[in-house]
């Protein structure tokens, strides 16, 4: 069964730094997506993509935060100077429909800014 | 915020049934019902949605009430691996809206 996969699983950084995290979207989806949870807390949603292009972000998703799809198959949020509030579990997801489809989501990468 | 409510928790014995309900009173007449769970620290996972017929799949059915204001998910035979956290979404079907909006869901805790 195809799945939503990232990459690394734990990165940790200290603040200040970059940090690119990665995904490979089920490879039919044309949506994606990236979510975050800090530890205890709800999921949260960050940004949307689709035709190379955002199509939705929160309040969250503020300067510092990028998403590319540099190929056919990685989807990558990038924090360009994590904070310590930065610290949570991000996780990607896709879809193959944006409004009433199914999202499918990723493991999740725990980033823990130190 | 979250258009939806749910208990904090349940728990439910192995192989019974767990019945998971979820108000969502203000619901409108294009937003579908959605599920999803997470078991501790994963990727939430995708269960069912609806619209107002009653949905099955291999994994659950979802009851949803004639005026739409409430439903409930139905784990036919609980095992062990189905305790989670489980998440009842309201989301518009409108071209634009793209994010699950999550609450704090509902622990399930399934018991031996």
């Amino acid at each position: 069964e195809p799945e939503v996969t990232q990459t690394p699983s734990h990165q940790v950084t200290q603040m200040g730094q970059e940090v690119i995290l990665r995904c490979v979207p089920i490879s039919n989806h044309l949506y994606f997506y990236w979510y975050r949870q800090i530890l205890g807390q709800k999921v949260e949603f960050l940004v949307s993509f689709y035709n190379n292009e955002i199509s939705e972000k929160s309040e969250i998703f503020d300067d510092q935060f990028s998403v590319e799809r540099p190929d056919g198959s990685n989807f990558t949020l990038k924090i360009r100077s994590t904070k310590l509030e930065d610290s949570a579990m991000y996780f990607c997801a896709s879809s193959l429909i944006a409004s009433y489809g199914e999202q499918y989501f990723g493991p999740g990468t725990r980033l823990t800014v130190t | 915020d979250a258009k939806t409510t749910q208990p904090t928790s349940m728990d439910c014995a192995e192989g019974r049934a767990a019945n998971l309900p979820c108000n969502h009173s203000t619901i409108s007449g294009n937003e579908y019902v959605y599920w999803y769970r997470q078991i501790h620290s994963q990727g939430p996972q995708y269960i069912i949605h609806g619209l107002k017929n009653n949905e099955t799949n291999e994994m659950a059915s979802l009851i949803i009430t004639e005026d739409r204001k409430s439903s409930t998910l139905i784990l036919p035979h609980a095992t062990l691996r189905d305790t989670a956290v489980y998440y009842c979404i309201v989301r518009d079907s409108g071209g634009s809206n793209y994010k699950l909006t999550f609450g704090k869901g509902t622990l399930l805790t399934v018991n031996p």
